[in-house]
């Protein structure tokens, strides 16, 4: 069976502090992603990577940045919390040009 | 540009049909999917279809696709309390790399 998982699925963080998001997933895919779920938006593209140590920027990477050092692991890092990116991050990969797969997700709240 | 959209909100008796219809903007998906994600749960996988079809059916669920107004919906069957969840509607495109791109979601509420 598929899995994708994410290191926390609650988490509260002050302004101002390093958070760091893990995801791994155990199908040797080579696509990854990390978005952001916000109610009325939708996910929104933050980061995808599609092999280790590379990485491109999604459609609202400010403010985040993230690492690839081995194929199954993920890390969204947000270098320093604000309160507008309180939301759910969700995890995914990919393997095929069409399903992906989700982590459960990891609701932050910065305070 | 590229959008997807859908409505918020669906509220069905139990037992009768539910359809979300959902619109996209950009002409050259290829694969378009229905997703479902349950209370504190991520996105799985409900059903999808390729561009190049009109309609796709998987037990309870109906997919149709119309290319000319850009239009896909999902139609569930009997509608149980356990379909109550918020269904993504998504589409991927190619645009030198595959690239998806979600709807914002429609909560489905089911009343028994």
């Amino acid at each position: 069976d598929v899995k994708v998982t994410q290191s926390s699925r609650y988490l509260v963080k002050r302004t101002g502090e390093k958070v760091f998001l893990e995801c791994v997933q155990d199908m040797d895919h080579e696509n990854m992603f990390w978005y952001r779920q916000d109610p009325g938006l939708g996910l929104r593209l933050i980061y995808f990577s599609y092999d280790v140590k590379m990485k491109e920027k999604g459609d609202i990477p400010e403010g985040y940045s993230v690492s690839r050092e081995k194929k199954e692991r993920f890390s969204l890092i947000l270098e320093s919390a604000s309160t507008n990116q309180t939301s759910m991050y969700l995890c995914a990969s990919r393997k095929s040009t069409y399903e992906q797969y989700f982590g459960p997700g990891t609701r932050l709240t910065v305070t | 540009g590229e959008d997807v959209e859908q409505s918020l909100f669906l509220s069905v008796r139990e037992g009768d049909s539910s359809v979300i219809n959902c619109t996209y903007t950009d002409s050259s998906s290829t694969y378009l999917y229905w997703y479902k994600q349950e209370p504190g749960a991520g996105l799985q996988l409900l059903t999808y279809i390729f561009s190049n079809m009109d309609m796709k059916q998987d037990q309870r669920l109906t997919v149709l696709l119309n290319k000319k107004d850009k239009h896909l919906s999902l139609r569930i069957a009997d509608t149980q309390t356990g379909d109550s969840a918020i269904y993504f509607c998504a589409e991927t495109l190619y645009t030198g790399g595959f690239k998806t791109i979600f709807g914002a979601g429609t909560r489905l509420f089911v009343k028994a």
